[in-house]
């Protein structure tokens, strides 16, 4: 079964400085989607990026940027010039990309501090 | 261009009652994702339906808990005889097909509480 791991409960930046929010997952498939959530407290689900796996060069959407590292099973994301408004609950998410279920499965979070 | 509504936004619930939350999917979205968050923890998935049909429940719960997603009308995720446990946010999503490229959109969730 796959599983998405996030060690980081929490962490803090500056703002206008970077931060790099940690994700690994465990799957024995070889095509497949990545994501990264933002959830802030009003709870509503927002898509920050998204990251096919069949795809080498790393997704960028202006001040945010993932390393997606394939063979180490790893799908950091990097937030570049950090704002108040970056503040949140982080999830990163995995889907298959084969056919049946298209499920996501969401790891437990890191929860970003901006600090003015 | 409204997108995946829910309602109600809260509920609470006494324990034994039953629960009844409303998935409006976006505009020509047939699919249809229920995902349940519990407090300090990431989203989980619960069943994903396509009109008249479920797909894939095996995130439910066995017992007390029901989907369905009929012709007309919004998807209902159903809960019978509440328990504290069920306390949490959940979240439905949709998607126009099920293909490779189509990603769920989320609602705003409905946070149920039980006393």
């Amino acid at each position: 079964a796959q599983t998405v791991t996030q060690s980081q409960p929490e962490m803090s930046v500056q703002e206008a400085e970077t931060v790099t929010l940690s994700c690994t997952y465990d799957t024995s498939e070889s095509d497949y989607y990545l994501f990264w959530y933002k959830q802030p407290p009003s709870r509503q689900m927002i898509l920050v990026i998204r990251q096919e796996a069949y795809k080498q060069q790393n997704a960028t959407e202006n001040r945010f940027s993932v390393n997606f590292q394939k063979a180490a099973k790893s799908f950091s994301l990097k937030i570049s010039d950090s704002q108040l408004g970056d503040a949140a609950m982080y999830f990163c998410a995995y889907r298959r990309a084969t056919s049946g279920t298209y499920k996501y499965i969401f790891g437990t979070g890191t929860r970003l501090k901006v600090l003015a | 261009n409204a997108g995946v509504m829910q309602n109600p936004r809260h509920l609470v619930r006494r324990r034994g009652q039953e629960a009844r939350l409303r998935c409006s999917p976006m505009k020509g979205h047939s699919h249809v994702y229920w995902y349940r968050q519990l407090p300090e923890e990431g989203l989980k998935f619960m069943v994903y339906l396509q009109k008249e049909n479920i797909i894939d429940e095996s995130g439910m719960p066995k017992e007390r808990f029901s989907a369905e997603f009929p012709k007309e009308g919004p998807s209902i995720l159903r809960i019978q005889q509440v328990v504290r446990g069920d306390s949490a946010a959940y979240f439905c999503a949709s998607s126009p097909r099920a293909g490779l490229d189509y990603e769920q959109y989320f609602g705003p969730g409905t946070r149920l509480t039980v006393t």
